[in-house]
Parts: C-alpha cells; sequence; structure tokens
C-alpha cells in the first residue's frame, strides 16, 4: 500500500530565503506524486505532479520538486520565499492499493514567511 | 479551468440534525470525492464515487452517506450530525483513468455542530 509522510508540520523562513518543504513517500509500484497548497478557507489547488516523466518538476509560482527513487522523496522547493507563499502544502501519492483514482494524502505543512 | 463547487462555504447546525452539503463540477468528470479534513490530520476520505449511483466507502465512512442521482452532483449526507463531526469538508472531482489521478477542490465547507 502507498503512504506518504511530510516531515514537519510547521516550517517558518524569512522572505527571500530558500523554501524546502520535504515528503517521503512509500509505494510499491511506480508512484505519481502531487504537491497541493491551500491558503486560508480555501480549497486546495495543485502546485505540481510527477507522472514518472522528468524527475525534475515545474510548478505554479516558482516551485519544483525533484522525484528521487533512491531516497523515495518527492520534495518541494522555491528559492526565495514570498509572504504570499504562507499556506499549507500537502503532498500526495496515488493509491495503487486501493481503488484507483484515488489519492493519499500527508498530514500537511503550514509554511509561515516572515518578512 | 475545471469548476467545483460546494453549496455553503460555512454551515452551522445542531446535533442530531439531518446535514446535506452539495458539490457540483462543471467538466464531465466521472471520479468524484468527499474528504474531511482537521487539523493535524490532513485529509481522510470519506466517501467516493465512480458513476452515476455508484459509490464506495472510503477510510472513515461511519456516520455520513452519499448520493450521486447525476454525474455533475455528489452529495454528502450526516444522517443524524454531531459534535465531532465539526470540520472543514472538501470536495474533488477528476477525469477518468486515462489522467494521472489529478483532483480538483471545491472551496470546502466549515462545518459547525453545536
Amino acid at each position: 500500500a502507498q503512504s506518504v509522510t511530510q516531515l514537519g508540520s510547521h516550517v517558518s523562513v524569512s522572505e527571500g530565503a530558500l523554501v524546502l518543504l520535504r515528503c517521503n513517500y512509500s509505494s510499491s509500484v511506480p508512484p505519481y506524486l502531487f504537491w497541493y497548497v491551500q491558503y486560508p478557507n480555501q480549497g486546495l489547488q495543485l502546485l505540481l505532479k510527477y507522472t514518472s516523466a522528468a524527475t525534475l518538476v515545474k510548478g505554479i509560482n516558482g516551485f519544483e520538486a525533484e522525484f528521487k527513487k533512491s531516497e523515495t522523496s518527492f520534495h518541494l522547493t522555491k528559492p526565495s520565499a514570498h509572504m504570499s507563499d504562507a499556506a499549507e502544502y500537502f503532498c500526495a501519492v496515488n493509491n495503487y492499493g486501493g481503488s484507483q483514482g484515488n489519492l493519499i494524502f500527508g498530514k500537511g505543512t503550514k509554511l509561515s514567511v516572515k518578512p | 479551468d475545471v469548476k467545483v463547487t460546494q453549496s455553503s462555504r460555512y454551515l452551522v447546525k445542531r446535533t442530531g440534525e439531518k446535514v446535506f452539503l452539495e458539490c457540483v463540477q462543471d467538466m464531465d468528470h466521472e471520479n468524484m470525492f468527499w474528504y474531511r479534513q482537521d487539523p493535524g490530520l490532513g485529509l481522510r476520505l470519506i466517501y467516493f464515487s465512480y458513476d452515476v449511483k455508484m459509490k464506495e466507502k472510503g477510510d472513515i465512512p461511519e456516520g455520513y452517506s452519499v448520493s450521486r442521482e447525476k454525474k455533475e452532483r455528489f452529495s454528502l449526507i450526516l444522517e443524524s450530525a454531531s459534535t465531532n463531526q465539526t470540520s472543514m469538508y472538501l470536495c474533488a472531482s477528476s477525469p477518468p483513468l486515462t489522467d494521472p489521478y489529478e483532483q480538483y477542490f471545491g472551496p470546502g465547507t466549515r462545518l459547525t455542530v453545536t
């Protein structure tokens, strides 16, 4: 069965600093991986997705993530944080073990950006 | 753009009431999902549906039921609301399985049961 672990429920960075949000997955088959962002009182919006093409995936708002099979990781990065990046971020993997079409979500990482 | 709408952004109900949460998508997606989101627990799947009149239980179906009479509409029903069902409820939809599982979310309904 698939699973996702997000390391750190809260991450705080200064404006202009590197953003690094960690996600590790467990999957018995090649996974599809996703990062979603949730701004306060809103639904989830897709940032980027890995679907077995290029291992470095670029998403919206300057975010990118690298799929590393050897480390079973899919960490999310952004070179320079903006105040508008403050939100909660969720990593997800497709659920081959269960019914097809489902995603399994991590518990989320709340990103704070200090001026 | 895909649009998923939910009938209410905020809802306050009393214990024991029957509660209906409505979700509508406009992209002819086969798959629809209901999640609840609680701090520190992430998103947990309640029910999902692959087609009209089809439904399957997710991880936490107890106390909930669903209805899908039309392809674009997926309703979540709390048969007898309880205070432990106070939560954010998120609806999502996704295309057929030829697309890699990407889900599109509505804005959420924050339900408070008093």
